[in-house]
């Protein structure tokens, strides 16, 4: 079975810091994909980054980006120049291609402070 | 632009009477998930449907139900909702079945049971 862990459930770092949440998963598949989303406060859960677990290089997305160590099953998300509207829930998920469906971590709260 | 809607945002209901949550998409997605979120954890899942295949989480209680009349609509019903069932509910749509894929999320429903 797969499990998604985030050891981290609250963070909270001063707006322009780069900030890091860490996320590691357990697997025997070979080929799958690892998400993070993010869930600002009462308001909709929407995709920051996807990696392919076959594409050694890191995905990024503007000032998103990704430490993906696969040796270590680790899939840490950099926030860099952080702003107020980067506070939010963020998850950590996991899935393959024949799987029905994501696993997720328990999330972390961040906060942006002003 | 193309979107997943869910209605109403908020839903009061009496402790044991059904209610009916609603789901639509412009995405034109086959796959359509209803997650139950309670506060500060992770999206759990409940069912989701594959065009008109419905799949069933194990642990879903048979108190859940789903209809998907069409690839546009979902509804969730709950039968005789207890206390334990005050939570976010959402709504996710994907392109296809498998883990290697984006889901797309509403907005939620947030349901409270007096």
């Amino acid at each position: 079975a797969q499990t998604v862990t985030q050891s981290q459930p609250e963070m909270s770092v001063q707006e322009a810091e780069t900030v890091t949440l860490s996320c590691t998963y357990d697997t025997s598949e070979s080929n799958y994909y690892l998400f993070w989303y993010k869930q600002p406060p009462s308001r909709q859960m929407i995709l920051v980054i996807r990696q392919e677990a076959y594409k050694q290089q890191n995905a990024t997305e503007n000032r998103f980006s990704v430490n993906f160590q696969k040796a270590a099953k680790s899939f840490s998300l950099k926030i860099s120049d952080s702003q107020l509207g980067d506070t939010a829930m963020y998850f950590c998920a996991f899935g393959y291609r024949g799987a029905q469906k994501l696993v997720f971590g328990q999330g972390t709260r961040l906060t942006i402070n002003p | 632009d193309a979107m997943v809607i869910q209605n109403p945002r908020y839903q009061v209901t009496q402790f044991g009477k059904p209610v009916t949550l609603s789901c639509s998409q412009t995405l034109n997605h086959n796959v359509m998930y209803w997650y139950q979120q309670k506060s500060s954890q992770a999206p759990k899942l409940l069912f989701h449907y594959y065009d008109k295949d419905f799949n069933n989480e194990a642990d879903t209680p048979d108190n859940f139900q789903s209809r998907r009349p069409n690839t546009s609509f979902c509804f969730l019903d709950i039968r005789s909702p207890g206390l334990g069932d005050a939570a976010m509910y959402l709504c996710a749509t994907s392109r296809g079945q498998g883990g290697d894929q984006p889901q797309h999320f509403g907005d939620g429903t947030r349901l409270s049971i007096l």
